[in-house]
């Protein structure tokens, strides 16, 4: 089955720094990304949209100047959580789609980031 | 907007059979799946309906009407390993995605 890989797993920064994180389908052209943020035993939240080479589409009251999300090519998208609050802290999950099947998404295994 | 509802939590024992159950309301769609996470983890997906009916997939199933606006996933001879979160997901538009709450399952000997 189709892999992606999410890069850090886990990272702790302080509060005002800026994080990024990357989203890598290893083993297909991902034409879409999506980027998601999940609570403690809550569901995922979609944040936003990504596709290569475009501005990234938000969701309703997220703030695309504090979640930057670039999709440089078909198999990478970066998230950077800019000037980042304790509030942030959450586990962030992409996943890619190559839009051939049926709606399919492959998640990649999540970034719990932890702000202090 | 859209909105799904499924049930918080289940509990049951190995071998039995699980029914997860899932409404929505939405403004547009193409199909409802079903996803499985582990504590930790990432989301698998296990099905997806576009049409009406029931697919099956080995021990799990999942059926759709869509005049009814609910689907539900069928876990069958229940395994210790099955413990973990079912969310149920519809496809408004596009390849998006929107996600129900999420349904533990906790499986005992």
């Amino acid at each position: 089955g189709a892999v992606v890989s999410q890069h850090p797993s886990r990272v702790i920064c302080k509060s005002g720094t800026s994080v990024k994180i990357e989203c890598r389908s290893l083993d297909f052209q991902a034409t879409t990304m999506f980027w998601y943020r999940q609570f403690p035993k809550k569901s995922l939240m979609l944040m936003a949209t990504s596709n290569e080479g475009s501005k990234a589409t938000y969701e309703q009251g997220v703030e695309k100047d504090k979640f930057l999300i670039n999709h440089a090519s078909l198999t990478l998208s970066t998230l950077t959580v800019t000037s980042a609050h304790p509030e942030d802290s959450s586990f962030y999950i992409c996943s890619a789609s190559s839009g051939q099947g049926p709606y399919e998404q492959y998640f990649g295994p999540g970034t719990r980031l932890t702000v202090t | 907007g859209q909105s799904l509802e499924q049930p918080s939590e289940v509990t049951a024992v190995e071998g039995a059979i699980v029914q997860i159950n899932c409404t929505y309301q939405t403004s547009g769609f193409y199909g409802l799946s079903w996803y499985q996470q582990h504590d930790g983890g990432a989301p698998t997906f296990l099905s997806y309906n576009a049409l009406d009916g029931l697919e099956e997939t080995g021990r799990f199933s999942s059926f759709l009407s869509r005049s009814d606006s609910y689907g539900y996933l069928l876990l069958q001879e229940l395994q210790m390993k099955d413990s973990a979160s079912y969310f149920c997901a519809v496809s408004p538009s596009g390849n998006k995605l929107s996600f129900g709450a999420g349904t533990t399952v906790t499986v005992r000997a």
